[in-house]
């Protein structure tokens, strides 16, 4: 079965220090790597999806990296803000359309 | 577009009750999964339904079930609520593929007394 682990599991940083988010997986076996954010209370924001062939992907200050291998995958933000303040998630596809999620580096962006 | 969307958004049962959860996907999308959060064991997979059929279940009691209608509605039901079903129920669609984005809804928050 496929296990998902992110670390750390709670980080808090001033604002507009860039960061570093990591994930990592025990079956290289994926069709894809999903970055979601969650606000409390609240469902999932999808923030990038990485293809099982690709190595990276770029939205903004957003930046994540995937290598299968090694079982890795990070999420780089830059010039973080107070809004960028949530729980962080990352989820991998191993077979369907089934996820398997991490616990989540829960994030505070202090002002 | 409209994202998706769950119905109700918070809900009280006691034990032994069962429970109707509706989901409605992004216009276009075919596939409807089902998610579980708790704070102790995270988010975990329930099942996922593609066409009107369930195309992949988790490890989850027979308590737990769903379908799919042909507009691509979901329902998930609960049946025999026990404490421990207490959670946010979360859908997601995507387009039709395991390739794609999942979009998820708000959830349903589903205490059970």
């Amino acid at each position: 079965k496929q296990e998902v682990t992110q670390i750390p599991a709670a980080l808090s940083v001033p604002e507009g220090e860039n960061l570093v988010l990591n994930c990592s997986f025990t079956d290289s076996a994926i069709y894809n790597l999903q970055w979601f954010r969650q606000d409390p209370g609240k469902g999932l924001t999808s923030l990038l999806l990485i293809q099982s062939s690709q190595r990276e992907q770029t939205s903004g200050r957003l930046n994540a990296s995937l290598d299968k291998s090694s079982g890795r995958s990070t999420l780089y933000i830059a010039a973080s803000q107070p809004g960028d303040s949530a729980t962080y998630l990352c989820a991998v596809s191993s077979r369907g359309n089934q996820f398997y999620f991490g616990t989540g580096t829960s994030l505070t962006v202090i002002p | 577009k409209a994202g998706v969307t769950q119905t109700p958004r918070y809900l009280i049962k006691t034990r032994g009750q069962q429970v109707t959860l509706s989901c409605s996907p992004i216009s276009g999308h075919r596939s409807v999964s089902w998610y579980q959060q708790t704070p102790g064991q995270g988010l975990q997979f329930l099942f996922e339904y593609f066409s009107e059929t369930q195309r992949n279940k988790g490890n989850f009691p027979g308590r737990f079930s769903g379908r799919q209608f042909s507009n691509s509605r979901s329902e998930m039901n609960v049946s025999t609520l026990e404490l421990g079903d207490s959670a946010l129920y979360l859908c997601a669609s995507s387009l039709q593929s395991d390739q794609e984005t999942q979009y998820f809804g708000p959830g349903t928050r589903l205490l059970v007394l």
